[in-house]
């Protein structure tokens, strides 16, 4: 399997300031055949399914605010939020789909 | 609209068995494999296993081989999880979601939960 380690565990960024938050893989998730990542953020907000926030490592999905973006490649990820707003606060889980079982982070808790 | 709704809580005692269920609705179901994640409380997210209703492809993880059985009706567009012999560490919220095509890539829509109680 393919463990996922996220840093931190738990994070508090003042309103309006940036948060970031690091995905590391146990191999690469990079699909060489097509240059992807096979690396998806959500977040989950308390007594919520998660939401899919970002794809392929850096594709933001339709409706997210583009204050949230991804970045990284190969066993290294990142997710920013450039701006932090009072309704960001959640739980962020990184995962990969790149082989099954498609394993996700431990979680980052995220307050203000 | 895409929606997968989940059945409702469940309360169980250990060793007994237990069927929860998935309905899509607003797409083809056919086309895209739906998973199931557990969240023990307080904890993080597993990926259990999907399954194509298709043709009942299914694939799971090792953590949950032969602890459950994923399977689907596609003729009524449900995805089922089920336990034959319940354990109090089967207590946890459970998700399906479903994931993108062709892939399967990272999940798109989830379903709002099914909370599972096993308690003596």
């Amino acid at each position: 399997d393919i463990v996922m380690t996220q840093s931190p565990d738990s994070l508090a960024v003042s309103l309006g300031e940036r948060a970031t938050i690091n995905c590391k893989s146990s191999q690469s998730v990079l699909f060489s055949s097509n240059n992807k990542n096979y690396l998806a953020w959500y977040q989950q907000k308390p007594g919520q399914p998660p939401e899919v926030l970002i794809y392929w490592a850096s594709t933001r999905e339709s409706g997210v605010p583009d204050r949230f973006s991804g970045s990284g490649s190969g066993t290294d990820f990142t997710l920013t939020i450039s701006s932090l707003q009072a309704e960001d606060v959640a739980v962020y889980y990184c995962q990969q789909y790149y082989s099954t079982p498609y394993t996700f982070g431990q979680g980052t808790k995220l307050q203000i | 609209e895409v929606q997968l709704v989940q059945s409702g809580a469940e309360v169980k005692k250990p060793g007994e068995s237990l069927k929860i269920s998935c309905k899509g609705s607003g797409y083809t179901f056919t086309s895209y494999w739906i998973g199931w994640v557990r969240q023990m409380p307080g904890k993080g997210l597993e990926w259990m296993g999907i399954i194509y209703p298709d043709d009942s492809d299914t694939r799971y993880s090792p953590s949950f081989q032969g602890q459950v059985t994923i399977s689907a009706d596609k003729s009524i567009n449900t995805a089922y999880l089920q336990w034959s012999s319940l354990k109090a560490s089967d207590t946890a919220m459970y998700y399906c979601a479903r994931h993108v095509t062709p892939g399967p890539y990272y999940f798109d829509y989830w379903g709002q939960g099914t909370l599972v109680t096993v308690s003596s």
